[in-house]
């Protein structure tokens, strides 16, 4: 069973400031890894696939790297907007299924 | 723009069985695949499974294998996930999401890149 580990649990960022949330993987999943964001009472939004592709309409302040089992997430210059829960999500094989992060809450210091 | 309309609120007994449905806007509607994902209160997101209606089958997690029936209808375009044996612990708000598929340099990615505004479900006695 694939485990996902995220952190930091909750992240405080400055409204201007970098934030760089970080998702482990137990086993190497390549570059199968998507990020989404949900803020509270929406559905989760696709932020970025493929573990550095950005998704339709999503703001190129929103970036992902890695491969393997390190992943990271950087939002270069935090907007009030982008509080919200952060999800990273690995996807294997085919059919694939698929396993979420636990979290990362981002909120505006 | 595609959307995945989600059937309305329910409340059930434990032990009974919920059927939650999902409409797609969209065409194309076969050639994309489908996940269920539910999230409890306060908690995260978990999938519980998938369906390609090309193929017509499911394929589901391993904790939900045996306990929820996931299917789809082309004629309507819509997708519909069965939870059977319901317990308190099934509370929680069930989304449907279309999965998108890309190409880049011969691999494919995917993406749940639509999402339906989510079904409450509730389970109380």
């Amino acid at each position: 069973e694939i485990v996902m580990t995220q952190s930091p649990a909750t992240l405080s960022v400055s409204p201007g400031e970098r934030a760089t949330l970080s998702c482990r993987v137990s086993q190497s999943v390549s570059r199968n890894l998507a990020w989404y964001q949900q803020k509270p009472g929406q559905p989760p939004r696709l932020l970025i696939f493929g573990a550095s592709t950005r998704a339709t309409g999503i703001p190129a302040r929103f970036s992902g790297s890695g491969s393997g089992t390190e992943f990271t997430l950087t939002i270069s210059s935090l907007q009030s907007e982008d509080v919200a829960v952060y999800y990273c999500q690995q996807y294997d094989k085919w059919p694939p299924t698929y396993t979420f992060g636990q979290g990362t809450k981002l909120e505006i210091k | 723009q595609v959307q995945l309309v989600q059937s309305g609120a329910e409340v059930k007994k434990p032990g009974s069985s919920v059927k939650v449905s999902c409409k797609s806007s969209g065409n194309m509607f076969r050639s994309y695949a489908f996940s269920w994902v539910r999230q409890a209160p306060g908690q995260g997101l978990e999938w519980m499974g998938g369906i390609i209606p090309l193929f017509g089958t499911a394929n589901y997690a391993q904790k939900f294998q045996g306990g929820v029936t996931i299917t789809a209808d082309e004629s309507t375009r819509t997708v519909y996930m069965e939870l059977h044996s319901l317990r308190s612990e099934d509370t929680a708000i069930y989304y449907c999401a279309r999965v998108d598929t890309t190409v880049i340099e011969d691999f494919h990615y995917y993406g749940m890149d639509v999402w339906g505004l989510g079904t409450t479900v509730t389970v109380s006695s």
